[in-house]
């Protein structure tokens, strides 16, 4: 079942902070995120695993509460750089590795 | 490094022909490869996983007749679309995997066009 994803857009400016949230009606063994600019292969993010964690790079952080099942993606001093579409993808705990579900997106716009 | 390379970038073909796409990790071994379908301004579309050496797994209301994937060795897998229609055209995207839990590294994309 595919994860839900908000906003389903959001427009910054140069150096403002956004939250991109996912949260699935499974339980969940991972949560991956990816950005796709338009017309390019997705690239990855992050991804994190069952135990709830955090992760970062830089300006952009994630985390997972398996509890809830759902997961943050945080960025920080928003860059041009940033904009394209958010996707995370998730794989179900009820059977691992399998059933991987990207969710709808969450398209991006950083303006100067 | 984690190189994903899929041929070709894009294809335009007559109805009834056969498509077939290749994706390659170039610099790992891909124990799991999977396709994706994605249409414009849509999320991906996963159409079916494949393990080296095994039977694709097909998501639902995926015709595996329709298309065919073969994953020969740790580096290759292959999509073939048969009898292809206008209906078939989209964006086609492959992904591999090392290991689980690790990140799907994806291919640039085939964009197939049937007139």
């Amino acid at each position: 079942q595919q994860p839900v994803q908000s906003p389903q857009a959001v427009i910054l400016r140069e150096g403002e902070d956004a939250v991109i949230n996912c949260s699935s009606s499974k339980a969940l063994y991972s949560v991956h995120w990816y950005r796709q600019k338009h017309g390019e292969a997705p690239v990855f993010l992050m991804i994190l695993l069952k135990g709830g964690e955090q992760k970062g790079h830089e300006k952009i952080s994630a985390s997972f509460n398996e509890k809830k099942q759902q997961s943050s993606l945080y960025l920080t001093a928003s860059q041009l750089s940033y904009s394209g579409t958010y996707f995370c993808g998730t794989e179900g705990a009820d059977n691992y590795g399998q059933n991987f579900v990207f969710g709808p997106g969450t398209r991006l716009s950083v303006l100067p | 490094g984690a190189v994903v390379s899929q041929h070709p970038s894009w294809v335009i073909c007559k109805s009834g022909t056969s498509v077939k796409i290749e994706c390659r990790s170039l610099d790992f071994q891909a124990t799991t490869m999977f396709w994706y379908r994605q249409f414009p301004k849509q999320s991906l579309m996963l159409m079916a996983t494949s393990n080296e050496g095994s039977k694709a797994t097909y998501e639902q209301g995926v015709e595996k007749d329709k298309f065919l994937i073969n994953h020969a060795s740790l580096t290759l897998s292959t999509l073939t679309v048969t009898s292809a229609h206008p209906e078939d055209s989209s964006f086609y995207i492959c992904s591999a995997r090392a290991l689980d839990n690790q990140p799907q590294h994806f291919g640039d994309g085939t964009r197939l066009s049937i007139l």
